[in-house]
């Protein structure tokens, strides 16, 4: 069975400053994806970044990064130059298979951030 | 992207009544959608995945006879909560994932709040 633990309830950080959002997992199988998704106070989700177990590169996408060991099993997010809009609970998840969109999502608890000025 | 609509976005019901969700996908084709309850303060917890035309594979400890869902297009899943207790009070969002062989994420409806008096 897949897990994913995000051991940081909450984070500050203050505005312009990098912050880092951990995560590490634990699955047995050797194709997996990692997802990161933002969900603000509105309630939706925000897909931010994927990490394919096979990809070499850390994933990047603007201000966010994807920093991935995985020896050591872990897919940490990290913003740079936070915002005040980036206050928001942040998801890590993982889905089984590089591919199969059809596959389901197993997600961590969340981690709440809050940027100050 | 790809934008997955929900409807209603929040609703108050009398306990005892049905209330119906409805979730489209608006700009693809979706052969699988999620079906997500969400606690305040808590993760995501998948409820039950369906197929276009086929029935609905539900989580470990959902009931199926109380959470009816139908996915009678490519486009159009619902989830129908019957006789509504306090207890179904939640935030209820849907996903859409485009294929089966796509590295694609989920696309995330915005949600619905459902209120049981």
């Amino acid at each position: 069975a897949q897990k994913i633990t995000q051991t940081q309830p909450g984070m500050f950080v203050q505005e312009k400053e990098a912050v880092t959002l951990d995560c590490t997992y634990d699955t047995s199988d050797q194709s997996y994806g990692l997802f990161w998704y933002k969900q603000p106070s509105s309630g939706e989700m925000i897909f931010l970044i994927y990490q394919g177990s096979y990809d070499e590169q850390n994933a990047t996408e603007g201000r966010y990064s994807l920093n991935f060991q995985k020896a050591r099993k872990s897919a940490n997010l990290v913003i740079s130059a936070s915002q005040l809009g980036d206050s928001a609970m942040y998801f890590c998840a993982m889905r089984e298979g590089i591919t199969g969109g059809g596959n389901k999502l197993t997600f961590g608890t969340g981690t709440q951030l809050k940027v100050e000025l | 992207g790809a934008v997955v609509s929900q409807h209603p976005s929040r609703v108050i019901c009398k306990s005892g009544t049905s209330v119906k969700i409805e979730c489209r996908s608006l700009d693809f084709q979706a052969t699988t959608m999620f079906w997500y309850r969400q606690f305040p303060k808590q993760s995501l917890m998948l409820m039950a995945t369906s197929n276009e035309g086929s029935k609905a594979t539900y989580e470990q400890g959902v009931e199926k006879d109380k959470f009816l869902i139908n996915h009678a297009s490519l486009t159009l899943s619902t989830l129908t909560v019957t006789s509504a207790h306090p207890e179904d009070s939640s935030f209820y969002i849907c996903s859409g994932a485009r294929q089966s062989l796509s590295t694609d994420t989920q696309y995330f409806g915005p949600g619905t709040r459902l209120t049981v008096l």
